[in-house]
């Protein structure tokens, strides 16, 4: 239990155009998600939380006009990287935190595969 | 906020038992610590969740102390596959996860 899927799980684009990444809980609902960049052997950097019905938060340093989050159902969140510069090259990974589905940890989150974004 | 100290690095052998400790001075009263493990270019998967005391599910055992100052994960016989970056988080469901700097496991054979 306690599954989350991205889609897609890598992509490549030009620069300037715009990369749309999905997340999904596939066996729970979640009210909550969070989205995350991580670059090479680092640690994972919180970028923003979404909530489901309402706008996402974002953390200092993160453009919102740049990383568009929405947050339409419980089960889907999805962020897309709007003109896209090499430097948002990264792996994007969300998760996600049960509200029902009775997974056994309720107070943890569950992380997606990730999405590794390359942008030329 | 938390901050999240844990070793770089660690080395061991197959079938050794591993502890990581993780530091988390100021860990907020209502957050768990919960470990993570990440292999390359996959999402971090969970390994156990803990508030206080101790522990213990099929892969793994958690020992908080009382002060909840820190936590150690304790990994029995570990194999070559058990080769990977561990994370100690502190946080819950709606709360943000504050992520230590990561332990790389390096299991010999």
């Amino acid at each position: 239990g306690a599954v989350v899927s991205q889609h897609p799980s890598r992509v490549i684009c030009k620069s300037g155009t715009s990369v749309k990444i999905e997340c999904r809980s596939l066996d729970f609902q979640a009210t909550t998600m969070f989205w995350y960049r991580q670059f090479p052997k680092q640690s994972l950097m919180l970028m923003a939380t979404s909530n489901e019905g309402s706008k996402a938060t974002y953390e200092q340093g993160v453009e919102k006009d740049k990383f568009l989050i929405n947050h339409a159902s419980l089960t889907l969140s999805t962020l897309t990287v709007t003109s896209a510069h090499p430097e948002d090259s990264s792996f994007y990974i969300c998760s996600a935190s049960p509200t029902s589905g009775g997974a056994q940890y309720q107070e943890t989150q569950y992380f997606g595969p990730g999405t590794r974004l390359l942008v030329l | 906020l938390a901050k999240i100290t844990q070793p770089i690095s660690m080395d061991s052998y197959e079938g050794q038992e591993v502890n990581i400790t993780c530091s988390h001075n100021n860990i907020a009263t209502n957050d768990y610590i919960t470990w993570y493990q990440q292999f390359p270019s996959q999402g971090p998967r969970f390994i156990i969740q803990g508030y206080k005391t101790k522990v213990t599910n099929e892969v793994a055992s958690l020992f908080i102390p009382a002060d909840r100052k820190s936590s150690t994960l304790s990994l029995p016989r570990v194999s070559l596959s058990d080769t990977a970056v561990y994370y100690c988080t502190g946080g819950g469901a709606t709360n943000k996860l504050i992520f230590g700097t990561g332990t790389l496991l390096a299991v010999q054979p």
